[in-house]
């Protein structure tokens, strides 16, 4: 079965560095997106991207963040000045066709930030 | 308002029982409406998903959809151990968010 793969499982920075995830949506989706998971906190959404541009983000989706697909396979999230507030889980996320359809997730990325 | 909204629990059910976890949401129009699971330190793994008002089920599982009054469950018949987890119930506004209520944990008591 097709899934979202995501590198690196686990990256420790330093505060104030700049960190990027990446993942790999399934072949023919057309959606993507980022979520992120504070430690015993609920899955919150950044950002979704179609057609090569932002669709729509949230308000924790501020311009430290940004997002890329810089190839027909890769999509990335860019942290350019890590605070100690973003450590958490980040998933990267795609669907077929539409913004209503299944949200299948990758296995995430654990960023701590120290 | 929050835009989903679950009992945290945590919820125990004995082994070979049923498990009701329930979910409100305030956008009245959203159309879809997603159930997952998700164990401890991993990602959310989608289980069920359901579209029109009534039941819609799928083995053990069973969602129900009230949209007058916005309200989304999911049933579990028949609880294993390995279903402990938290469940997520997740429903796309208008605006094209996925929004995520911050779960149920169910255990499940062998």
């Amino acid at each position: 079965e097709p899934e979202v793969t995501q590198t690196p499982s686990h990256q420790v920075t330093q505060m104030g560095q700049e960190v990027i995830l990446r993942c790999v949506p399934i072949s023919n989706h057309l959606y993507f997106y980022w979520y992120r998971q504070i430690l015993g906190q609920k899955v919150e959404f950044l950002v979704s991207f179609y057609n090569n541009e932002i669709s729509e983000k949230s308000e924790i989706f501020d311009d430290q963040f940004s997002v890329e697909r810089p190839d027909g396979s890769n999509f990335t999230l860019k942290i350019r000045s890590t605070k100690l507030e973003d450590s958490a889980m980040y998933f990267c996320a795609s669907t077929l066709r539409g913004f209503d359809e299944k949200l299948l997730f990758g296995s995430g990325t654990q960023l701590s930030v120290l | 308002q929050k835009e989903v909204e679950q009992n945290s629990g945590p919820l125990s059910v004995p082994e070979g029982a049923i498990a009701s976890l329930n979910c409100t949401y305030s956008d009245r129009g959203s159309q879809s409406f997603f159930w997952y699971r998700q164990y401890s330190g991993k990602s959310p793994e989608l289980i069920m998903f359901i579209y029109s008002n009534g039941d819609k089920e799928d083995g053990r599982f069973t969602a129900q959809l009230n949209k007058a009054s916005q309200y989304v469950s999911l049933l579990i018949r028949d609880s294993q151990p390995s279903d402990s987890a938290t469940y997520l119930c997740a429903v796309p506004n208008t605006g094209n968010q996925f929004y995520f209520g911050t779960g149920t944990s169910l255990t499940v008591i062998p």
